[in-house]
This record gives C-alpha cells, structure tokens and sequence, in this order.
C-alpha cells in the first residue's frame, strides 16, 4: 500500500524559531508531485509548499522550505521565523502521475498539529 | 478570481437518507477532486471529475457517486447514508494538466444522526 507517514502528531515551537516537520512516504511509482499543506482551524486547506520528484533541487517560499531526499522518500518542511499565524495541522502529501496521463489522486498523511507559542 | 466555493457548508441528516453536495470550481478550471476528512481514516480520496467524466476513483462503496456538469460544477451524492459517513468533504479543483496543483474549498461538514 502507498502511504505517507508524519511521525509527528504535535509540534511546538516559539515564535519567531525555526521548527522542521517530517514526512517519509511510500510509493513504489518513479513520476509524482510532493506537496505541503496546513489546515488552520478554519479548515481550509491551503497549499504550503509543492516539489517536483524530477527536480533535485529543493522548494522554497519565502519562510518555507523543503528537504527533499527522494533515495531515502523523505520530505521535512522548515518553518523559519515562525509566526503565530503558522498554527495549524500541517499534512504532507504526494500525487502520482500516470505515464498515460492524467493524475491519481491525493495521498495524505495523518497530519502534524503545529503549536507556536507567543 | 473567486476560489473553490462549496454548498451548503453544514449538513445535518439522518441513517438511510441521501445527500447531495455541490463544489464550483477556481474559473477556468475543469477538473474537479473530492476527499473525505475523518479524525480516525484522515483524508481519503473519493473520486475525480474532467470535463464531465470520472477520470480517478478511490477505494470507497458505491454508495458515493458524483457527476460534473458542462460548467465544471460538481456535485457528490451518498445514497443510504451510514453513522461513519459523517466526515468533512473537501473539494478540490485543478487546472487542465495533472500536474497542476489541487486548490481546495472551505469543505461541507457532514453530520448523519
């Protein structure tokens, strides 16, 4: 079965620190997207941060940023200068593409409840 | 541009009723994704419509249909809904090419008494 692991179900971190989240996954296919997403309270889903397996380089987004080990199918998210608006569940997740076309959809992690202390 | 909208954005039903909820998809987007949100099964993909057709289905009963109209609109339906149905039900819609990034909506909370 493919499968994402966040071996983290809760995260702390003060204001203004760095914190790093980590997700590994599963998936025997060699073509996919690898994506970052946080659910505040609210429970909109909100795209973080999105890598291209293909691509050796690692994603950034201003504060955000990946650490993408595709040999070791590790996926970390760093959180720099944490601000009180990072609070939320943060989910790792990755789509595989289909050599035919189109996409599978989604496969999500469990989730990593981000906690930032003021 | 307008974002992923979903109606209505609670629900309130019965065992062995039916439900039906609607997403309209970010303008110009054709396709459109649908996952269920459970505190024990986390987030599971249900089904994928383009331009009208299922293109991707997950592992879910066939209680759980959907259909997409002409203008991208969607609408998911469970028949003979069960106590474990109540979920929140995300839609996500997506531009032309798989490799487009899913945009989701605020979600349809689904409670079955």
């Amino acid at each position: 079965a493919q499968t994402v692991t966040q071996s983290q179900p809760e995260m702390s971190v003060q204001e203004a620190e760095t914190v790093t989240l980590s997700c590994t996954y599963d998936t025997s296919e060699s073509d996919y997207y690898l994506f970052w997403y946080k659910q505040p309270p609210s429970r909109q889903m909100i795209l973080v941060i999105r890598q291209e397996a293909y691509k050796q380089q690692n994603a950034t987004e201003n504060r955000f940023s990946v650490n993408f080990q595709k040999a070791a199918k590790s996926f970390s998210l760093k959180i720099s200068d944490s601000q009180l608006g990072d609070a939320a569940m943060y989910f790792c997740a990755y789509r595989i593409l289909f050599s035919g076309g189109g996409a599978d959809g989604l496969t999500f992690g469990k989730g990593t409840h981000l906690i930032i202390q003021p | 541009k307008a974002g992923v909208t979903q109606t209505p954005r609670y629900l309130i039903k019965t065992r062995g009723q039916q439900v039906t909820l609607s997403c309209s998809p970010i303008s110009g987007h054709r396709s459109v994704s649908w996952y269920q949100q459970t505190p024990g099964q986390g987030l599971q993909f249900l089904f994928e419509y383009f331009s009208e057709t299922q293109r991707n289905k997950g592992n879910f009963p066939g209680r759980f249909s959907g259909r997409q109209f002409s203008n991208s609109r969607s609408e998911m339906n469970v028949s003979t809904l069960e106590l474990g149905d109540s979920a929140l039900y995300l839609c996500a819609s997506t531009g032309e090419a798989a490799t487009d990034t899913q945009y989701f909506g605020p979600g349809t909370r689904l409670t079955v008494l």
